[in-house]
């Protein structure tokens, strides 16, 4: 069974500090694997994807296979980065849904 | 642009009340449709998707049931509802396809009362 696990339900970092948001997730395939971010009044919204490799608003998300893990790191938090994470995975077989985690809040205070 | 809409923003409903949510979606064709119940602490809880018309796929036991009755309509209702039913309600929709990006509705917050 598909299952994503993040263990911090908060994690409260000062402005400049290092953030790492950790997903492990089980799955017995080739996953794909999502972070969806929420802010504050707005629409639950993409952040990045595995498959892209690439850095979004300072975040990167690297795909561990060996450790089940994509866990979502930034090198200096903002305050603008205060938000609910959601890490998401899929199986990459057709017709499959999107599962997500419960979720992390990431407060970052000055 | 693709757009998607839910309906209503807010509600609230007696015990016992029957429900209709319902949500569209514009611009595209096919489109994989889901429904998430998003609660503190629980998180994004997958209740029902869809990877075509008239096919619904339930992944909790629940007071709820889905339906497809076009390709770009996808309907949450319940008989009667619980109290346990209250929660914020979140559709989205998603091309198939590796890596393809889902997409949220502003979500509808639920209140049984």
């Amino acid at each position: 069974a598909q299952r994503v696990t993040q263990p911090e339900k908060l994690l409260s970092v000062f402005k400049g500090a290092p953030v790492e948001l950790k997903c492990n997730y089980s799955y017995s395939g080739s996953p794909e694997l999502f972070w969806y971010v929420q802010y504050s009044r707005q629409r639950l919204q993409l952040l990045l994807r595995h498959i892209s490799r690439e850095s979004i608003k300072g975040f990167t998300a690297d795909l561990n296979k060996g450790e089940t893990s994509f866990h979502l790191k930034k090198p200096f938090a903002q305050e603008e980065d205060s938000a609910m994470y959601y890490c998401a995975l899929r199986s990459n077989q057709a017709g499959t849904a999107l599962i997500f985690g419960k979720g992390t809040t990431l407060s970052v205070s000055s | 642009s693709q757009t998607i809409h839910q309906w209503p923003a807010t509600l609230v409903q007696p015990v016992g009340s029957p429900l209709s949510l319902e949500c569209t979606v514009e611009g595209t064709s096919n489109p994989n449709l889901y429904w998430y119940r998003q609660a503190a602490g629980r998180g994004l809880q997958l209740l029902f998707y869809s990877v075509g018309i008239g096919q619904i796929s339930s992944e909790v036991p629940q007071n709820l049931s889905a339906s497809r009755p076009q390709d770009r309509q996808f309907i949450l209702s319940s008989k009667k509802l619980l109290l346990s039913d209250s929660g914020f309600y979140l559709c989205a929709w998603r091309s198939e396809g590796f890596g393809t990006e889902a997409f949220f509705g502003q979500g509808t917050r639920l209140t049984v009362v």
